[in-house]
């Protein structure tokens, strides 16, 4: 069955590094996501994305994050300059291979720890 | 934006007995319900759906259950076994496709 893959599991940085999280989306899907989840708290949406751009983004989703789709596989999610605040699990999510576009498949998550 | 309320934060059940978990939900204008299964080191799993032009969906042991008016929803798990122990979180999406999630409910299931 196909899913939707995360690398890396567990990222460790330091304050105002710059980190790059990669997710590959099941390969037929066409909508792609970010989630996070800061320990205790609840899945927060972060950015949809579909045909090349951003569709929707959150509060939260501001000038240090950006995301790019570099090549037919890969949907990466960038933080500039991170924080302590950004320590959380990110998750990816794809959908749509001709079904409802809301039906959404989270990959494994990457940790994210900023030091 | 929508909020998701979710009860109860935790839940252990005797092994064979039901699961009822609580989702109420703020948006009048959400149209579409997941619930996730999370278990330890993994991402949430789709488990089961429904959508609002339907009050009702079973999948083998377990259902959910929507009240448009009252906007509360909910999963039961029947019959529940070892394997059903996991972290359940139920959303909401209303305009776009950006999911609101509930706060989590963390079942045991007692052998």
């Amino acid at each position: 069955e196909p899913e939707v893959t995360q690398t890396p599991s567990h990222q460790v940085t330091q304050m105002g590094q710059e980190v790059i999280l990669r997710c590959v989306p099941i390969s037929n899907h066409l909508y792609f996501y970010w989630y996070r989840q800061i320990l205790g708290q609840k899945v927060e949406f972060l950015v949809s994305f579909y045909n090349n751009e951003i569709s929707e983004k959150s509060e939260i989703f501001d000038d240090q994050f950006s995301v790019e789709r570099p090549d037919g596989s890969n949907f990466t999610l960038k933080i500039r300059s991170t924080k302590l605040e950004d320590s959380a699990m990110y998750f990816c999510a794809s959908s749509w291979a001709g079904g409802p576009p809301d039906t959404q498949y989270f990959g494994p998550g990457t940790r994210l720890t900023v030091l | 934006g929508e909020n998701v309320e979710q009860h109860p934060s935790t839940l252990s059940v005797q092994e064979g007995d039901s699961a009822v978990i609580k989702c109420t939900y703020s948006d009048s204008a959400s149209n579409y319900f997941p619930w996730y299964k999370q278990e330890l080191g993994k991402g949430p799993q789709l488990i089961i759906d429904i959508r609002s032009n339907v009050g009702e969906k079973k999948d083998q042991r377990i259902a959910v259950t929507l009240n448009k008016t009252a906007k509360h929803f909910s999963l039961h798990i029947t019959e529940t076994q070892p394997e059903d122990s996991a972290v359940y979180f139920c959303a909401a999406i209303g305009g776009g496709y950006k999911l609101s999630f509930g706060a989590g409910t963390t079942v045991t299931v007692r052998a």
